[in-house]
């Protein structure tokens, strides 16, 4: 099993869909989920941080589900500007490490 | 702009040659990490300091590759005898690890090398 896997994509939606991202990661001991947003040719940049509860941020709910080791990001009512790839995030190894493992990111797509 | 810099943007060098990227991570993020990304795929993850202290280095940092953090603040990444597969983005994230249990990253805007 791939440490951190996505979806494929590319998701090419109509505006105003709603859009489903989904990931696995392969270490139970995970202990801090993200999912971050890069544009082209630009750096990553943190979307949302991934809580055990769910969580949402307007039209952005994201989902942990530590059983199965999957995360799930949910895009309402999508918009031209929500273009870009959206990573996967995982610190995988948890403890003190810190260091973060991405996934390859699904690129989405919004036309008019 | 407070965010984390990096220097160059861009460098273009040809096989053989030695470069040094620099990173200026936020001013009291303690935690610094180097990541290198390739086209199609998500940021490899490189190496990490702690102040001044490289706690963890990646097994994709072949000895060719050296990072320094010589007094906590700034950062070099230094890539000798480049090769044509170093070509990536390099990029640079910084954090203040110990405040929050999500240890939430910033990235730099990366350097994107080009070995000829």
């Amino acid at each position: 099993r791939k440490e951190v896997e996505q979806d494929p994509g590319p998701f090419n939606v109509p505006e105003g869909a709603t859009v489903a991202f989904n990931c696995t990661y392969s270490n139970s001991a995970s202990q801090s989920f993200f999912w971050y947003r890069q544009d082209c040719r630009k750096e990553p940049k943190l979307l949302m941080s991934v809580y055990s509860s769910g969580n949402e941020d307007g039209r952005f709910t994201a989902q942990l589900n530590r059983a199965s080791q999957y995360i799930s990001l949910l895009i309402r009512d999508s918009k031209l500007s929500d273009s870009a790839t959206y990573l996967c995030v995982v610190n995988l190894y948890g403890g003190s490490q810190g260091n973060l493992i991405f996934g390859k990111g699904t690129k989405l797509s919004v036309k008019p | 702009d407070t965010g984390v810099s990096q220097d160059p943007r861009h460098k273009i060098t040809k096989r053989g040659q030695n470069v040094t990227f620099r990173c200026d991570p936020i001013s009291e993020h303690n935690r610094l990490y180097w990541y290198r990304q390739t086209l199609g795929q998500g940021p490899e993850f490189l190496t990490y300091f702690q102040n001044e202290a490289q706690l963890e280095k990646s097994r994709l940092l072949s000895d060719r590759f050296s990072a320094e953090r010589p007094k906590g603040s700034f950062s070099t990444l230094e890539i000798q005898r480049t090769e044509q597969g170093d070509s990536a983005m390099y990029l640079c994230a910084s954090t203040l690890y110990g405040t929050s249990a999500l240890n939430e990253q910033f990235f730099g805007p990366g350097t994107r090398l080009t070995v000829l």
